[in-house]
């Protein structure tokens, strides 16, 4: 079944711990990009990547990093969680060229 | 950047009752989708739709490119519809991101 998943879907952690959301893709997609989303803000661009090695800064990029070592995953790295960071957050790919992106299932982030 | 204007942003309907929705667009696009955010927070795809007509069941969405707007029909409305509505458009030329509208708020009532 063709689908994007992360992991883990839900996750209460404290400030400053480290963490990483995996997010991966069977589509064989080239495009993937990591959203979040909150009240009253809607859902924003955090990191996209074009390919693998390929990454860039979306609209809200501080506090996160990313990577693309592989075509089908591009976790988010939390270095050091503070509680702005609260949020729900969604992975989504893509074939490149302005095609159908698809998400996955959120994962809600909690920090304290 | 592109702005994404959805209306009405709450509605409210009996079981039985058809709707629609709107999503404007203030510039050109590539790729226009709808999705339905469940009570679960899932965001599920209903159309890729960056022009012309689909339909899919109960659903069906028209895009009309060159007046920058899109529609969401919803015909004989069922509980398992509510939800919130999301539009959300790549501008062309753009990084493949997409912009979402602030969304509709649909309740299907019993």
């Amino acid at each position: 079944e063709a689908q994007v998943t992360q992991n883990p879907r839900y996750l209460i952690t404290v400030t400053g711990k480290k963490l990483t959301v995996t997010c991966s893709q069977n589509m064989n997609h080239e495009y993937m990009s990591w959203y979040r989303q909150d009240p009253g803000l809607g859902l924003r661009q955090i990191y996209y990547s074009m390919n693998v090695e390929v990454t860039d800064k979306g609209d809200v990029p501080e506090g996160y990093k990313v990577s693309r070592k592989e075509k089908r995953n591009f976790p988010l790295i939390l270095e050091s969680p503070s509680p702005n960071q609260t949020s729900l957050y969604f992975c989504a790919s893509g074939h490149r060229g302005s095609y159908e992106q698809y998400f996955g299932p959120g994962t809600r982030l909690t920090v304290t | 950047g592109i702005q994404v204007e959805q209306s009405p942003p709450d509605l409210i309907l009996q079981e039985g009752a058809n709707s629609t929705l709107r999503c404007n667009f203030s510039d050109s696009v590539n790729n226009l989708q709808w999705f339905h955010q469940n009570p679960w927070g899932q965001l599920i795809n209903l159309f890729y739709i960056p022009s012309g007509t689909k339909q899919n069941g109960r659903l069906s969405a028209t895009t009309v490119a060159t007046e920058r707007y899109s529609l969401l029909y919803i015909s004989s409305s069922q509980t398992t519809d509510s939800g919130v509505y999301f539009c959300a458009v790549e501008r062309r030329g753009g990084s493949e991101k997409l912009v979402f509208g602030k969304g509709t708020k649909l309740t299907v009532n019993p």
